[in-house]
């Protein structure tokens, strides 16, 4: 592995349904952060994690939760979907010490709920 | 509230000179980062500001005047692989990223 993973690519969902992204690097990095990012929009938050065992809510955390069991992943959950959480999700990271820094991102999962 | 602002849109020529700007308003200013997207694809990094003043990084520069709430990204000699989307990005008082809708950049031949 380099850099980020996520997987999967990409899913179609039933709405009501349960449903975890995951996310892993391999750079060490002490803080994650999972974002959506929708036609028009910025990119905007949902959770973020500035080390293994914290978490924290973003701009958008409804409907989502998070776990930060060790630098490594950072899986994002979706409890049960609704359409309105059709999006792309990236997954990013970053080194706390640095002076910049600066995140890196996954390629994102492309997420359906119908 | 918090707010980036940057053109949806621009077009321009091969081989010709762009600027892409964005201004901000947003609780606190702890740095100023542009990134570029291609569709489909995930963000990647470009540059960083948190001094006023221009960073140049080969055919791409940063501009930044924290007293204006402003900022360009300067693409120099422009080829088609140029064409993406470039996202404005400032991280506020807390420490978090507040992103731009981003700029899609047309390239014409």
């Amino acid at each position: 592995i380099a850099g980020i993973t996520q997987a999967p690519t990409s899913q179609i969902l039933a709405a009501g349904r349960r449903m975890t992204l995951r996310c892993t690097q391999d750079m060490r990095h002490n803080a994650m952060y999972w974002y959506r990012q929708d036609l028009g929009l910025g990119l905007r938050l949902i959770h973020y994690s500035n080390t293994a065992g914290t978490t924290g809510k973003g701009e958008v955390p409804d409907g989502y939760s998070v776990s930060r069991a060790n630098t490594d992943d950072f899986p994002l959950t979706l409890a049960s979907a609704v359409p309105s959480q059709t999006s792309v999700y990236f997954c990013a990271s970053s080194d706390r010490g640095g002076a910049a820094d600066t995140q890196y991102f996954g390629p994102g999962t492309r997420l359906t709920v119908l | 509230g918090q707010n980036i602002d940057q053109p949806t849109e621009m077009t321009a020529t091969e081989g010709a000179i762009v600027q892409i700007n964005c201004t901000y308003q947003t609780s606190g200013f702890n740095g100023l980062f542009w990134y570029q997207q291609h569709a489909g694809e995930a963000p990647t990094f470009l540059s960083y500001n948190v001094l006023d003043g221009l960073e140049e990084k080969g055919r791409f520069s940063s501009f930044l005047s924290r007293s204006k709430g402003y900022s360009y990204l300067l693409l120099k000699e422009l080829q088609m692989k140029d064409s993406a989307s470039y996202l404005c990005a400032v991280r506020d008082s807390n420490y978090q990223l507040i992103w731009g809708a981003g700029t899609k950049l047309i390239i014409k031949p």
